[in-house]
């Protein structure tokens, strides 16, 4: 059975800061496909990065970035010089290649980023 | 293109009560997606729709909790009768296809509260 875990409930950083949300995920799949949605206070999960478990190169898009490393099962996301407007819910999901692309959720990452 | 439109916004209903939730996804999205979010988790697949069919539905509560998709475009969730561990956002989504390569977008979600 595939499981995320997000250990981090919440996090608190002031802004400019950079911050590392953790993912570690777990699953019997060879073939696997690792997600990062954000969650702002309006609700709506936000789509910001696939990546397949074939695929361990980082990538850095303007001041987000993500290091995915298959040895130990995680798929880790920085933000480099928090701003405010980061402060949301992040979270990080899976699935697996068989059938369809059912996503299975962490808990989330609560990111409040002050002025 | 617009969004996942979802509505109502917000419901508040009494136990053993009957509530409805409905999700137009974006125009040509074929798969369709209702997920439960519990606060403080993050959000659990109910079901999933490929066009007007449903292609899981595991974890959706039969005995209370119905959904279709009929014609293969809106979609309807229904919970008869509530109980208090119902109170959660539930989440419409939709993609282009039930692949890997097509990520999710969510609508706003239905905040519901049963009292």
């Amino acid at each position: 059975a595939q499981k995320v875990t997000q250990a981090q409930t919440e996090i608190s950083v002031v802004e400019k800061e950079d911050v590392t949300l953790d993912c570690v995920y777990e699953t019997r799949d060879t073939t696997y496909y690792l997600f990062w949605y954000k969650q702002p206070p309006s609700g709506e999960l936000v789509f910001l990065i696939r990546r397949n478990s074939f695929d361990e190169q980082n990538e850095i898009s303007g001041r987000y970035s993500w290091n995915f490393q298959k040895s130990t099962s995680s798929f880790n996301f920085t933000i480099t010089a928090s701003q405010v407007v980061d402060s949301a819910v992040y979270f990080c999901a899976l699935s697996e290649a068989a059938g369809y692309s059912t996503l299975t959720f962490g808990k989330g990452t609560m990111l409040l980023v002050s002025p | 293109e617009a969004g996942v439109a979802q509505s109502p916004r917000y419901k508040i209903i009494e136990k053993r009560q009957s509530v409805a939730f409905w999700c137009n996804p974006i125009s040509g999205h074929a798969t369709l997606y209702w997920y439960q979010q519990i606060l403080g988790q993050g959000p659990k697949l109910l079901i999933q729709f490929q066009n007007n069919g449903v292609v899981d539905d595991s974890q959706l509560p039969k005995d209370r909790f119905s959904a279709e998709r009929l014609k293969g475009v809106d979609s309807t969730l229904k919970i008869q009768p509530a109980k208090l561990e119902d109170s959660a956002v539930y989440l419409c989504a939709s993609s282009t296809s039930g692949t890997h390569n097509s990520p999710l977008h969510f609508g706003n979600g239905t905040r519901l509260t049963v009292t």
